[in-house]
């Protein structure tokens, strides 16, 4: 099962950009890389997803590196909300498989 | 409105005790999952289901069961609950079994065992 690796904890500074890296090297070619957050209290949200190019939403900026071996989650403007768990998984989009591994994720700080 | 709903969100129960925890979607959706929490080591997937009468083991599994009869449930089910299995379960639907979907989670249920 392909898996992520990803920083126990980053820090960043209220009306900031936050870059959140996720390395998934052993990502086949039937994998989409999704990102989700957990606000304190709640069940993980989504965040966004993308198969090889770089995608835009309204919530955050996702890169993903040319080789597909590596990805970023950039937000733009940190803002206190943004303080949470966030994390960076692979599904496979072939239908073999439902499994998914979450890892424990990088929960990030935001300083007023 | 679209949501996955768990219950119970709270449960105190003894060693040994059967329970069932239910979850239930309204949007549809063919994939299912469930999901352990535990401080240290993250989420962890329990059991998952691609459609109607299609489970399989997630990565960890033991202990547990899960059933598909129909397509807005997927209860889990405690036979015989150990104290290791106290923890935070959540469980999660999307539309499509494949990767191109967002999972939706629920709020969690808290289960404590004596």
């Amino acid at each position: 099962d392909a898996k992520t690796t990803q920083p126990n904890s980053m820090e960043s500074n209220e009306e900031e950009p936050v870059h959140l890296p996720c390395n998934h090297s052993t990502i086949s070619g039937t994998d989409y890389i999704h990102w989700y957050r957990q606000l304190p209290s709640q069940g993980p949200e989504y965040v966004i997803h993308g198969l090889t190019s770089n995608v835009n939403n309204r919530m955050a900026s996702l890169a993903i590196a040319e080789d597909r071996k590596s990805s970023t989650l950039i937000l733009h403007r940190a803002t206190l909300r943004d303080a949470a768990v966030y994390y960076c998984i692979l599904r496979d989009v072939s239908g073999n498989t439902g499994k998914l591994i979450f890892g424990q994720g990088t929960t990030l700080q935001v300083k007023p | 409105e679209a949501q996955v709903t768990q219950n119970p969100r709270y449960l105190i129960t003894v060693t040994g005790k059967k329970l069932t925890v239910t979850c239930s979607q309204n949007m549809n959706h063919e994939y299912m999952s469930w999901y352990r929490q535990d401080p240290g080591l993250g989420l962890r997937q329990i059991y998952y289901s691609m459609n109607v009468e299609v489970t399989d083991k997630g990565d960890v599994p033991e202990g547990y069961k899960v059933s598909r009869k129909e397509k807005r449930n997927f209860p889990l089910i405690l036979e015989s609950p150990s104290p290791n299995q106290t923890s935070l379960y959540f469980c999660a639907s999307s539309l499509s079994s494949v990767g191109t979907g967002e999972l939706f989670f629920g709020e969690g249920s808290r289960l404590t065992v004596l």
